[in-house]
């Protein structure tokens, strides 16, 4: 079955400590992989589409990179503005699109 | 330019019922998809649109029906309501076929009682 599953479900960071979370996937024919931002009550915000494995994309703090199964966003010295829910979403054959459950993080000051 | 607007912002219906939301994409998109988000099942695709053709449709059942006219904008009919399609349906617009980057709107949160 064709899947999107995010790691971990949640974080909680001190201000300033670096991690990464992870969008893996089992789709083929991938033709993007989408990085959103979501804040309560609001709808995703864009910040990334990788499309090949190697590719990286920075903004920020934030820098997305893709390998041939999955995709890593890395939060450098995060900020609690940072905090927030991120989707990884993965655009395949036909068009379908599929989106992973997000990523819930806390950034504690 | 302006951004993916939506309305109603929030709505309550009872079971049984039916629900139109409505959808203003960015100026110049014609791609409008729609979404259900729950706490649940996270984002789910309904359908997409462009150029007033429905591309692409999610596994919902038929009562989630769409539309889209000849300015883009979009419609999302639910009819006979239940429980379970309490939820946050979001629109996203992207600019054509090649641009696959959407921009969400803020979302129709609908309690279905």
């Amino acid at each position: 079955e064709d899947q999107v599953t995010q790691s971990p479900e949640a974080l909680r960071l001190q201000e300033g400590e670096s991690s990464s979370l992870n969008c893996s996937y089992t789709v083929s024919g991938l033709r993007g992989l989408f990085w959103y931002r979501q804040d309560p009550g609001k709808g995703p915000e864009f910040l990334f589409t990788l499309y090949s494995a190697g590719e990286e994309k920075e903004k920020e703090r934030l820098k997305a990179t893709l390998t041939k199964k999955e995709s890593f966003l890395h939060i450098t010295a995060p900020k609690p503005e940072d905090s927030a829910t991120y989707l990884c979403a993965v655009r395949w054959r036909d068009d379908k699109i599929i989106f992973g459950k997000g990523t819930r993080l806390h950034i504690l000051p | 330019k302006a951004g993916v607007t939506q309305t109603p912002r929030y709505l309550i219906k009872t079971r049984g019922q039916q629900v139109t939301l409505s959808c203003s994409p960015i100026s110049g998109h014609r791609s409008v998809s729609w979404y259900q988000q729950t706490p649940g099942q996270g984002l789910q695709f309904l359908f997409e649109y462009f150029s007033e053709t429905q591309r692409n449709k999610g596994n919902f059942p038929g009562r989630f029906s769409g539309r889209q006219f000849s300015n883009s904008r979009s419609e999302m009919n639910v009819s006979t309501l239940e429980l379970g399609d309490s939820a946050l349906y979001l629109c996203a617009s992207r600019g054509g076929t090649s641009g696959y980057e959407q921009y969400f709107g803020p979302g129709t949160r609908l309690t279905v009682t």
